[in-house]
């Protein structure tokens, strides 16, 4: 076990609608990051937040969205979903944004668009 | 920018025998190195890492990944795997890149143990 809880563990949605992800980081750590995995991309990076503020931005599309809340937990909404958005979705959290700093990984959202 | 490339996307090897998965990076800042594994329906682990000092790393369950600058490698090697060792390999590299330090994964190797 991680530390870093992600709900829920699997959703069915059809295309158009809107979902949210949620992620709730290890104990302490300031640091969440967002990543999609799919069979022909990869594990893919789509944004980044520490301490409530947006760090970097990777390939995330722009009906994609997400943020930090205040208790560090944080949401990636995704709307106007189309088949392609089908994938496992993973929150990381660490510690530090520093380079050095080791990054833990929820179990991920696997999520279906029908 | 940084990428990483695994040279193997799927790797079949008997149980005991030994196994190398590749993994070369190109940075242009200076990086540390991940493995992580992943289990089928779980999450990623991280198996080792390299951050500094000896460019030899190991795991707990007889992983050893070496870091070869000159060749901008990060192989990751067992001596003899074992039927439980069947997963998917990501090599990730991290780096400072405009103040993120978000780590990018290679596209990952499946490694079938073979009874």
């Amino acid at each position: 076990d991680s530390g870093v809880t992600q709900t829920p563990k699997h959703l069915i949605t059809a295309t158009g609608q809107r979902v949210t992800l949620r992620c709730s980081p290890r104990s302490g750590d300031l640091s969440v990051y967002w990543y999609q995995q799919s069979l022909d991309q990869g594990l893919q990076f789509l944004i980044q937040y520490y301490n409530g503020e947006e760090r970097a931005k990777g390939n995330i599309l722009e009906r994609f969205s997400a943020q930090q809340f205040p208790d560090l937990h944080s949401e990636l909404n995704l709307s106007s979903l189309e088949l392609g958005d089908s994938a496992l979705y993973f929150c990381a959290s660490s510690l530090q944004i520093g380079a050095n700093t080791e990054a833990f990984f929820g179990q991920g959202t696997r999520l279906t668009v029908v | 920018a940084q990428s990483v490339t695994q040279l193997d996307s799927q790797v079949p090897v008997f149980e005991e025998a030994p196994v190398e998965l590749r993994c070369n990076y190109s940075s242009s800042v200076s990086v540390y190195l991940f493995w992580y594994v992943q289990y089928p329906n779980q999450g990623l682990q991280l198996l080792l890492k390299y951050l500094s000092g000896s460019t030899l790393v190991e795991s707990i369950n007889g992983f050893e990944a070496e870091f070869n600058k000159s060749q901008t490698s990060f192989h990751l090697r067992k001596p003899s795997v074992h039927i439980s060792d069947t997963a998917e390999y990501f090599c990730a590299v991290r780096g400072n890149m405009a103040g993120s330090y978000q780590l990018t994964f290679g596209k990952g190797t499946k490694l079938s143990v073979i009874p």
